[in-house]
C-alpha cells in the first residue's frame, strides 16, 4: 500500500485559514468515510483531531474541520493560532483492512 | 481516562527480534482493536498492524512477513514482535487504541528503539 499524498509544508498568518490536502485512491480515501487527521507537536505523540472525515472529538476546537471529495480529503484550520504550528497527518482505513498514513504536512504559523 | 504505556528494550542488534509490550490502564483491553505505529526520526507515521482482543490480526503488507502481534487480556497488555531487524527499523514505536470510528483516539507516549550492534 502506498502512503497518502500530502503537501510537505503549508503556512499562514495568525487569524488566517489554511487547508491541507490528502490524496489517496478508491481503495482507501475514496472508498471509505474513515479518514482521520492527527496533530503532532515535536517530541509528542500524535493527537486525533478529526475522525470519519469531518467529526471532531470532544475538546478539539471547531476551528478544525474536515471534508472529502472523491479520493482527496482535506483539513481546514480557520483562525490560525500560534499553537496550531505542528505536523499534521491524515490516515485512512483501506480495502485490505489495514490503515495507511499520509507523509505529513508541516504547518508554520508566520 | 485510558492510558497506554510502551515498554521494551531501547537497543536491539541487527538480525535480532524487536519485542515491545503496551500496557493499558484506566479501562479494559477487551472489545477493542489495538495497533502499533512507528515513526523514524524526522519522518512520517507508518502503521504496523492491529490486533483484536480475540487475537485476530491484520498487518501492514510491507512488514507482514516479520511481524507478530499478541494480546494478553489477563494483564491488559498487547505485544509486538518484529524479526530480522535492520537499521531501517530504528524508530519511535507507538501503541494506540482503534476506536469504533476507525481513528486512533488514544496513544502511548512512544518508545525509541534503536537497531545497532
Amino acid at each position: 500500500q502506498s502512503a497518502l499524498t500530502q503537501p510537505a509544508s503549508v503556512s499562514g498568518s495568525p487569524g488566517q485559514s489554511i487547508t491541507i490536502s490528502c490524496t489517496g485512491t478508491s481503495s482507501d480515501v475514496g472508498g471509505y468515510n474513515y479518514v482521520s487527521w492527527y496533530q503532532q507537536h515535536p517530541g509528542k505523540a500524535p493527537k486525533l483531531m478529526i475522525y470519519e472525515v469531518s467529526n471532531r472529538p470532544s475538546g478539539v476546537p471547531d476551528r478544525f474541520s474536515g471534508s472529502k471529495s472523491g479520493n482527496t480529503a482535506s483539513l481546514t484550520i480557520s483562525g490560525l493560532q500560534a499553537e496550531d504550528e505542528a505536523d499534521y497527518y491524515c490516515s485512512s482505513y483501506t480495502s485490505s483492512s489495514t490503515w495507511v498514513f499520509g507523509g505529513g504536512t508541516k504547518l508554520t504559523v508566520l | 481516562q485510558v492510558q497506554l504505556q510502551e515498554s521494551g528494550p531501547g537497543l536491539v542488534k541487527p538480525s535480532e527480534t524487536l519485542s515491545l509490550t503496551c500496557t493499558v490502564s484506566g479501562g479494559s483491553i477487551s472489545s477493542y482493536y489495538w495497533s502499533w505505529i512507528r515513526q523514524p526520526a524526522g519522518k512520517g507515521l507508518e502503521w504496523i498492524g492491529r490486533i483484536y482482543t480475540s487475537g485476530s490480526t491484520n498487518y501492514n503488507p510491507s512488514l507482514k512477513s516479520r511481524v507478530t502481534m499478541s494480546v494478553d487480556t489477563s494483564k491488559n497488555q498487547f505485544s509486538l514482535k518484529l524479526s530480522s531487524v535492520t537499521a531501517a527499523d530504528t524508530a519511535v514505536y507507538y501503541c494506540a487504541r482503534v476506536g469504533g470510528n476507525y481513528g486512533f483516539g488514544y496513544w502511548g507516549q512512544g518508545t525509541l528503539v534503536t537497531v545497532s550492534s
